[in-house]
């Protein structure tokens, strides 16, 4: 079985600073794939990075950043200078085949101006 | 727009009405998933399709709901008697490379 855990649910940065979100996950795959997905107030639900558990180096998007620990089974996403359009709802997600994801229970993230 | 689009974005219904909600998918993405989500938790998998194929379906899904695809294109979900406890955000993705889903805005159903 699939399981993804996100042990905060809050968290809070100020505007302009750094912020780590953690998840682990459990999975008995080799091949998997890992996300972060953003859901702001509106509720649709955004992709930020993607991370194929196969390479080894950390995916990157702009301010977004990902430490993958396979064996750790961790998965954490850094939010360098943040921003107000950063506060949302943090979700760390987890596929193998692609025929389903599993999603953590979320991080609410706010930015403090 | 050329987004995962769902319709409605919200329906309120009474408890035994039946719903029908619809996905249309990014062009040519022949994945397409339903997905639940409550206040406060993460999207709980409902169903996934493979073109027209319904490959997967959560043990959530009781009779009461029915998901199709016909033709591998647009995505239908219903809700057969619908009670309280329905009352949640369905959400739907879809996908063309494994591993990478878009999901839509979402409908949001209450049950009164």
């Amino acid at each position: 079985a699939q399981t993804v855990t996100q042990s905060q649910p809050e968290m809070s940065v100020q505007e302009a600073e750094t912020v780590t979100l953690s998840c682990t996950y459990d999975t008995s795959e080799s091949d998997y794939y890992l996300f972060w997905y953003k859901q702001p107030p509106s509720r649709q639900m955004i992709l930020v990075i993607r991370q194929e558990a196969y390479k080894q180096q950390n995916a990157t998007e702009n301010r977004f950043s990902v430490n993958f620990q396979k064996a750790a089974k961790s998965f954490s996403l850094k939010i360098s200078d943040s921003q107000l359009g950063d506060a949302a709802m943090y979700f760390c997600a987890l596929t193998n085949t692609g025929n389903q994801f599993y999603f953590g229970t979320g991080t609410s993230l706010t930015v403090i101006p | 727009d050329t987004g995962v689009s769902q319709d409605p974005r919200h329906k309120i219904t009474k408890r035994g009405q039946n719903v029908t909600f619809r996905c249309d998918p990014i062009s040519e993405h022949n994945r397409l998933y339903w997905y639940r989500q409550t206040l406060g938790q993460g999207p709980e998998f409902l169903t996934y399709f493979q073109n027209e194929a319904q490959l997967e379906k959560s043990r959530l899904l009781s009779d009461r709901f029915s998901a199709e695809r016909p033709k591998g294109s647009f995505s239908t979900l219903e809700i057969q008697r619908t009670e309280q406890g329905d009352s949640a955000m369905y959400l739907c993705a879809s996908s063309f490379v494994p591993g990478l889903a878009f999901f839509g805005q979402g409908t949001r159903l209450t049950v009164v």
